[in-house]
Parts: structure tokens; C-alpha cells; sequence
């Protein structure tokens, strides 16, 4: 069975950073791009990130740009997101999905983990 | 960047009942539109991507339309299982953006 699983969320506070995590099995982790997607509370889907299946091209949403890095390990079938000078709107469950081909444009998220919560607060 | 637009924002709708959601893009995206339905308290899920081609294992009485700018979700007799908020994407370029969900409810 195809999973993607994160891990890696948290309480923090502004300012501080945080790395996601998101183990891939099931399938050939390094032949597909992922992407991250979060929702804050009560509010709609967010693309944050995407990367490529060779980790070569990544894209950040402009709300997070310069401040989260998405990369992978195909070595170790995992998805990451760093986190950087974390603010209150950055408060949402950070979704790891996994794109149905290589490259994050042309192709749709169809595998997607169950969440992990972030929390920015003082 | 792309917009896109849902509405209505919500429906309410009695079992049996047709639904359509429509879902429209600030500029032509061709038919790289998909349809994602969370239930409340779920994982988003993939329903229909191509704009009109149905994910393995989505009941048939869901149905996507369109292309270019419009598209439009479809259920065809509404189900108390299909309560959820739906969401359309684009994904022809980054960003890969969503629109604001249609939450969908029995009357």
C-alpha cells in the first residue's frame, strides 16, 4: 500500500524553526515529485512547496519563500520541509503529498498523509 | 499568478438531489484542473483530475466538466456520505494554487 507519513510537528515560537518530516513507502519514492501542502484552522488548502522526483527543481509559495526549504533523500525515501522564522500564520497541519508523476506541474496529488500539526505561539 | 475561483462558497442540498460546484481560472489552465473532497476532520482526497476523469475508486455519480477557464464538479444524486468540503486545483504551473472550497451539506 502506497503511504506517505510526517512527523516532526510542534509548539513553537515566533521566530524559531522546525523541520517536517514525511516517510514514503509502497512505491518508488525517488521516481515521483512531492509537494507540501498545509491548512490553517477553519481555513482552505495551501500549496506550499514542491519538488521535483530528482530533488533538481523546487518551488515555494510566496507566502514562505526565503524562510522554509523543501528537500528530499531519496536514499532514505523522505520528504523534508525546514522551517525558518516561523510566524503565527504559519499555524496550520502541514500535509506531504505525493504527485502521480516526476515533476510537480502536469500532475496530480493523489497519495497524501494523515497531517502534522504546527503550532506558532508565545 | 493564477486565481482560482469557487462558488458558491456553500450549498445545502437534500439527498437525491443534482450538485454542481463551479470552479472557474483568472486565466486558461487547458484541462489541468482536479477535484479534492476533505470530510470534516479528514484527509483531502482525490476525486477527479484531467478536469473529467475520475480517480479508481470514486463513485460514478461524481463527475467533472470544462476546460480553459470553466470547470464544474458534479454529484448526481447527493449522498450523505458526500458531506465535505470540495476543493479545485490547478496544476499546469506553480504555484499549484487551490480554490477557496465549497462546503457541501444536507438540508
Amino acid at each position: 500500500e502506497m503511504q506517505v507519513l510526517e512527523s516532526g510537528g510542534g509548539l513553537v515560537q515566533p521566530g524559531e524553526s522546525l523541520r517536517l518530516s514525511c516517510g514514503a513507502s509502497g512505491f518508488t519514492f525517488s521516481s515521483y515529485a512531492m509537494s507540501w501542502v498545509r491548512q490553517a484552522p477553519g481555513k482552505a488548502l495551501e500549496w506550499v512547496s514542491g519538488i521535483i522526483y530528482s530533488g533538481g527543481n523546487t518551488y515555494h509559495a510566496d507566502s514562505v519563500k526565503g524562510r522554509f526549504t523543501v528537500s528530499r533523500d531519496n536514499s532514505k525515501n523522505t520528504l523534508y520541509l525546514q522551517m525558518n522564522s516561523l510566524r503565527a500564520e504559519d499555524t496550520a497541519a502541514y500535509y506531504c503529498a505525493r504527485h502521480s508523476g516526476a515533476y510537480y506541474k502536469y500532475y496530480v496529488m493523489d497519495v497524501w498523509g494523515q497531517g502534522t500539526t504546527v503550532t506558532v505561539s508565545s | 499568478d493564477i486565481e482560482m475561483t469557487q462558488s458558491p462558497s456553500s450549498l445545502s442540498a437534500s439527498v437525491g438531489d443534482r450538485v454542481t460546484i463551479a470552479c472557474r481560472a483568472s486565466q486558461g489552465i487547458g484541462n489541468y484542473l482536479a477535484w479534492y473532497q476533505q470530510k470534516p476532520g479528514r484527509v483531502p482526497n482525490l476525486l477527479i483530475y484531467a478536469a473529467s476523469t475520475l480517480q479508481s475508486g470514486v463513485p460514478s455519480r461524481f463527475s467533472g466538466g470544462g476546460s480553459g477557464t470553466d470547470f464544474t464538479l458534479t454529484i448526481d444524486s447527493l449522498q450523505p456520505e458526500d458531506v465535505a468540503t470540495y476543493y479545485c486545483q490547478k496544476y499546469n504551473s506553480a504555484p499549484l494554487t487551490f480554490g477557496g472550497g465549497t462546503k457541501v451539506e444536507i438540508k
